[in-house]
């Protein structure tokens, strides 16, 4: 079984730009989430996909950050300006139920 | 607002030694605990998820217990070996499906 596969592994912006993530699932996880680890501190809840829909964007710090996933498949995640707080390690975990989540190994951000 | 803690923050041990880690967390509306293992670079590997008080659970070396009444879990490694330097994360899931995480506890053993 393919795991969670996040593209790409690394990325250098400068602030201002817009950076794209991307995260595949594994097929058939109606659940999807995305977390973030900023240096030094702990892994933060972003937001919860079921399926197609949002079901908590609880997480999410501002409104530069928009989080899609379309047809309930792979979900992409778009910073757009980012900041140089902005940088992190995003990470994708995906999950048929509440118990096995299966984490992807991340993308790093660097915003220069 | 909900707070998982970990201790200690970073543990450093000779191949050989046995260790273990403590992660508390908030003992209302409490769905499982979870530990993973993390190496920079790679995806955060699932050890443990435990749910019922009283749990005990092993893999290999590693092994975890949960006491979900005061909020508390342990995680003990027998016998380190270098291979075992990691970050190990726990996380905490409540009814809302998220999960909480401690900022971990970094491991070096040294040979």
């Amino acid at each position: 079984e393919a795991g969670v596969t996040q593209f790409p592994s690394h990325s250098v912006i400068e602030k201002g730009q817009t950076v794209t993530l991307r995260c595949d699932p594994i097929s058939g996880h109606d659940n999807l989430y995305w977390y973030r680890r900023v240096m030094g501190k702990e892994i933060k809840f972003l937001l919860h996909f079921v399926k197609e829909s949002k079901q908590d964007e609880s997480g999410m710090p501002n409104n530069r950050f928009l989080a899609e996933r379309t047809g309930g498949t792979y979900s992409t995640l778009k910073v757009q300006p980012a900041e140089l707080e902005d940088s992190g390690v995003y990470f994708c975990a995906s999950s048929q139920d509440r118990v096995g989540y299966t984490f992807g190994s991340g993308t790093r951000l660097t915003v220069v | 607002i909900l707070n998982v803690e970990q201790s200690p923050q970073s543990l450093h041990v000779q191949e050989g030694d046995s260790t273990n880690f403590t992660c508390s967390f908030p003992s209302s509306n409490f769905y499982a605990l979870h530990w993973y293992r993390w190496e920079t670079a790679k995806s955060p590997e699932a050890l443990f998820v435990m749910t019922l008080n009283g749990d005990e659970k092993k893999k290999g070396r590693i092994s975890a217990t949960l006491n979900t009444k005061e909020g508390y879990s342990y995680l003990y490694i027998k016998g380190s070996q270098p291979e075992d330097s990691a970050t190990y994360l726990c996380a905490f899931i409540d009814n809302t499906d998220k999960l909480i995480f401690g900022t971990g506890t970094r491991l070096q053993v040294f040979p």
